[in-house]
């Protein structure tokens, strides 16, 4: 069945550090990647996303980018801040009866180290 | 704009006990729903989706079963609750229409539930 690996499973960097956390998937089908950001106790925020017609998306300090033939994808956080620390989550879809079903991976906790 | 509600946001109940949880979602007609469970430090397991009222698919069997009584209302009960239902769980919506827009899935706050 389809299945998304997320790494690493934890990331420590120091404030002002670059982060970068990568997921494969396995099912060629998939067309649409989100990144969610979960913080201690709250549901899951979208932070960006990519579709599988573009390589690379950026939003001013993240960037996701997106590699179809090897079916992986990463998220990229430059001048990392404390607010940053949370667990984040990639996740591939594939249209299925109508709904787009979300695959999800197993997360990443990012702590950034004043 | 649109808005998803949940609640309880955390929920202790005795083992056998019956469970209802509640989402509503406002600012948006015929949405896709869902119901997810998260475990402690691991991913989100879809449980259940609903394309429309009375509308529903299990994704995995379990104790849980879930309903959408109107268009914005999706509910998770159980009739007895077991130990391993503990988790923390989470409903979501996407649109259903053909824009892009439809893959986008939308998660609530989230209802902690520690059965004992």
């Amino acid at each position: 069945g389809e299945n998304v690996e997320q790494h690493p499973s934890t990331l420590s960097v120091q404030e002002g550090d670059s982060a970068v956390i990568k997921c494969t998937y396995s099912d060629s089908a998939s067309n649409y990647f989100p990144w969610y950001k979960q913080e201690l106790g709250k549901g899951p925020q979208l932070i960006i996303d990519i579709r599988s017609n573009v390589g690379e998306k950026k939003d001013q300090r993240i960037a996701v980018t997106l590699n179809k033939t090897a079916k992986h994808f990463s998220l990229h956080i430059t001048e990392t801040q404390p607010e940053d620390s949370a667990v984040y989550f990639c996740a591939a879809s594939a249209l299925s009866g109508g709904y787009n079903k979300l695959i999800f991976g197993a997360g990443t906790r990012l702590a950034v180290h004043p | 704009s649109q808005t998803i509600h949940q609640w309880p946001a955390t929920l202790v109940q005795p083992v056998g006990s019956p469970l209802s949880l509640e989402c509503t979602v406002e600012g948006t007609s015929n949405p896709n729903l869902y119901w997810y469970r998260q475990a402690a430090g691991r991913g989100l397991q879809l449980l259940f989706y609903s394309v429309g009222i009375g509308q529903i698919s299990s994704e995995v069997p379990q104790n849980l079963s879930a309903s959408r009584p109107q268009d914005r209302q999706f509910i998770l009960s159980s009739k007895k609750l077991l130990l391993s239902d503990s988790g923390f769980y989470l409903c979501a919506w996407s649109a259903r229409d053909r824009s892009l827009a439809k893959n986008i899935q939308y998660f609530g706050a989230g209802t902690r539930l520690s059965v004992l």
